[in-house]
């Protein structure tokens, strides 16, 4: 299984950047997953690393050290609407060769004016 | 493309009523379905993981005879919750994955499940 941590809350100003990290401990990573959810919806999914490195996409940014277990969601140009909560899942490889995502607890992230 | 349809997305209910909500795959085929409950400020915890046509593989804790899990076609999976009682309401969401590659999951909008 996984140990994933993310930090609880983040407050940011709009227009600022703002990173999120998540770490983990896994056995047989098989790729990490950042996900984005607004209260009282499901979860929209944001970006997929599987190697080490930067993946970017528009505002936002996921990286990736696999020999540190690290992982870092990167905002820019914060708005307002960016107000909810992302989850890091890490996925392994499970008994039997399926590949099962775990997901850590969220960090809620909060920007104000 | 990749979207997730799951119904009912509110339900209220007497305890010891069964509840069944639906999860369809609208424009892929779903490989595997996965069904999390969450509560409030709390991470999604996975309940079980099933594959089309066989039966689902529950995580430890979760109670097969509580929670039915039905993977019948490549887009449709069900989770019934029998007998709920004021302990089952909670915020279940299923997602869909086709193959076992570098897929991502795409999510239901959820069920918000209120037993009285």
């Amino acid at each position: 299984g996984q140990n994933i941590d993310q930090p609880t809350e983040m407050t940011a100003t709009e227009g600022a950047i703002v990173q999120i990290n998540c770490t983990y401990q896994t056995s047989g990573f098989n790729g990490l997953f950042w996900y984005q959810q607004h209260a009282g919806e499901a979860p929209t999914f944001l970006s997929y690393n599987v190697l080490d490195g930067l993946e970017e996409k528009g505002r936002f940014s996921s990286f990736l050290s696999r020999s540190k277990g690290y992982s870092y969601l990167l905002l820019k140009e914060l708005q307002m609407k960016d107000s909810a909560s992302y989850l890091c899942a890490v996925r392994d490889q499970a008994s039997g060769g399926s590949y099962i995502p775990t997901f850590g607890r969220g960090t809620s992230l909060i920007v104000h004016p | 493309g990749a979207v997730v349809s799951q119904h009912p997305s509110w339900v209220i209910c007497k305890s010891g009523t069964s509840v069944k909500i639906e999860c369809r795959s609208l424009d892929f085929q779903a490989t595997t379905m996965f069904w999390y409950r969450q509560f409030p400020k709390q991470s999604l915890m996975l309940m079980a993981t099933s594959n089309e046509g066989s039966k689902a593989t529950y995580e430890q804790g979760v109670e097969k005879d509580k929670f039915l899990i039905n993977h019948a076609s490549l887009t449709l999976s069900t989770l019934t919750v029998t007998s709920a009682h004021p302990e089952d309401s909670s915020f279940y969401i299923c997602s869909a994955r086709t193959g076992l590659g570098n897929q991502p999951q795409h999510f239901g909008d959820g069920t918000r499940l209120s037993i009285l």
